[in-house]
């Protein structure tokens, strides 16, 4: 079965600091891994995707992630974040099969200090 | 284009009354999936569907019941509402071939 862990309950930055979100999963096979963002009272938006190739993945808002297969992880990462940055992040992955289901961490929320 | 779209956005229900939680999507996606999100978790799945007429069970179906009678629609039913169904539920779709999520606004349902 597929999981997710995202080790960090919630991590509190600077504005202008650089961040990183971890995410390890479990898979059997070549994941699809995916990262959401949900603002308060949102629903869930896609940052980026992995599915196959180059393994550092860009995406929308100035975020990137690193695939790493021997460490499971797929970690995210922003060089300076801003304050609307702040939010709730969740990690995903989801199956390589017809259904497609994704299975989704516990979600990381962010803090951005002023 | 409205995307995924979710009607109510809050809910409050008695013990033992029934509602319909509505979502739409107008991409033409076959893939559709109902997950509840409950505070400080992650998203549960609790059905989807592959396709019009098509739906299975995901991870925490017991109480909930769906039907997809055309590609737009996958309404989600509650029977018998229980106070361990507040939550958070949220419609998502994707596309053939992109393993993505596309996801509504969600519905706050509070059972009291």
């Amino acid at each position: 079965a597929q999981s997710v862990t995202q080790p960090d309950i919630h991590i509190t930055v600077s504005e202008g600091a650089s961040l990183e979100l971890r995410c390890n999963y479990s898979y059997g096979a070549t994941p699809y891994l995916f990262w959401y963002v949900q603002s308060p009272g949102q629903g869930l938006q896609l940052l980026l995707k992995y599915f196959s190739g180059d393994t550092l993945v860009q995406g929308i808002k100035g975020f990137e992630a690193e695939f790493k297969r021997s460490q499971s992880s797929f970690n995210l990462r922003k060089p300076s974040v801003h304050w609307s940055d702040a939010a709730e992040y969740f990690c995903a992955v989801g199956a390589q099969d017809n259904a497609g289901k994704s299975t989704f961490g516990d979600g990381t929320t962010l803090t951005v200090k002023p | 284009n409205a995307g995924v779209t979710q009607t109510p956005k809050f809910r409050i229900l008695k013990i033992g009354q029934s509602m319909t939680l509505q979502c739409t999507q107008d991409m033409n996606h076959n893939y559709m999936y109902w997950y509840r999100q409950d505070p400080g978790m992650g998203l549960k799945l609790i059905y989807y569907s592959v396709g019009a007429g098509i739906t299975d069970k995901g991870e925490v179906p017991n109480g909930y019941n769906v039907s997809r009678s055309t590609t737009e629609d996958f309404p989600l039913r509650l029977e018998l509402a229980a106070p361990s169904q507040t939550s958070v539920y949220f419609c998502a779709s994707r596309r053939e071939g992109d393993y993505g999520y596309t996801f509504g606004s969600g519905t706050r349902l509070t059972v009291v």
